[in-house]
């Protein structure tokens, strides 16, 4: 089983949509948790950080439980420029980070 | 966040040589990292620059095949030795955010690598 699972999508939708990515970690000592998003041929970036309380920036939303070791990102009123892969990221032991295979999003006009 | 740079940015390479990356910060920062990103595939850690001490290889990375170096806290190398096909791959360096209570990690811009 992968460390970090995410469903590889695409994920194509209309401009305006709400999608939701969601992601699983095997680790329940992992502490830190993030998604970043990847352009075509760019490196990755950080979108958010997740916290236990949830958390939102703009249209973004991340949550995070802990006991179903599940992590989600919810994209409101998708935009054109969202279209990427978004990494699921989890701290392993001594604090490595472990990625995710990625989902990736298109949105259509 | 710290900015990083990275030369060169792509290359393509002979099987048998070696290709030296360099990773440049314009701030000090204790943790650097070296990653690799296979085509269609996520990023996997190779090892950890440890400043003034050998490197921190992860499973599956020895030291004789992707030696670092890392003689300041702004800057290190990886050199990706006896180059086959099966290394055309990014390479990535990433730094830890040292302002923050969390693992953020920024990432430069990659060195992508094609051995033919």
């Amino acid at each position: 089983r992968k460390e970090v699972e995410q469903d590889p999508g695409p994920f194509n939708v209309p401009e305006g949509a709400t999608v939701a990515f969601n992601c699983t970690y095997s680790n329940s000592a992992s502490q830190s948790f993030f998604w970043y998003r990847q352009d075509c041929r760019k490196e990755p970036k950080l979108l958010m950080s997740v916290y236990s309380s949830g958390n939102e920036d703009g249209r973004f939303t991340a949550q995070l439980n802990r006991a179903s070791q599940y992590i989600s990102l919810l994209i409101r009123d998708s935009k054109l420029s969202d279209s990427a892969t978004y990494l699921c990221v989890v701290t392993g032991n001594t604090g490595k980070l472990i990625f995710g295979q990625g989902t990736t999003l298109q949105v259509k006009p | 966040s710290a900015v990083i740079s990275q030369k060169p940015s792509r290359d393509i390479c002979q099987r048998g040589t070696s290709l030296t990356i360099q990773c440049q910060v314009d701030s000090q920062v204790t943790m650097m990292f070296w990653y690799r990103q296979q085509p269609g595939q996520s990023l996997t850690l190779i090892a950890t620059a440890n400043q003034g001490s050998e490197a921190t290889y992860e499973s599956g990375f020895v030291i004789d095949k992707f030696p670092i170096s890392r003689p300041n806290l702004t800057f290190s190398t990886l050199t990706v030795s006896n180059m086959s096909p099966e290394d055309s791959s990014i390479y990535l360096c990433s730094v830890e955010d040292e302002t923050g209570s969390s693992y953020e990690q920024y990432f430069g811009p990659g060195t992508r690598l094609t051995v033919t």
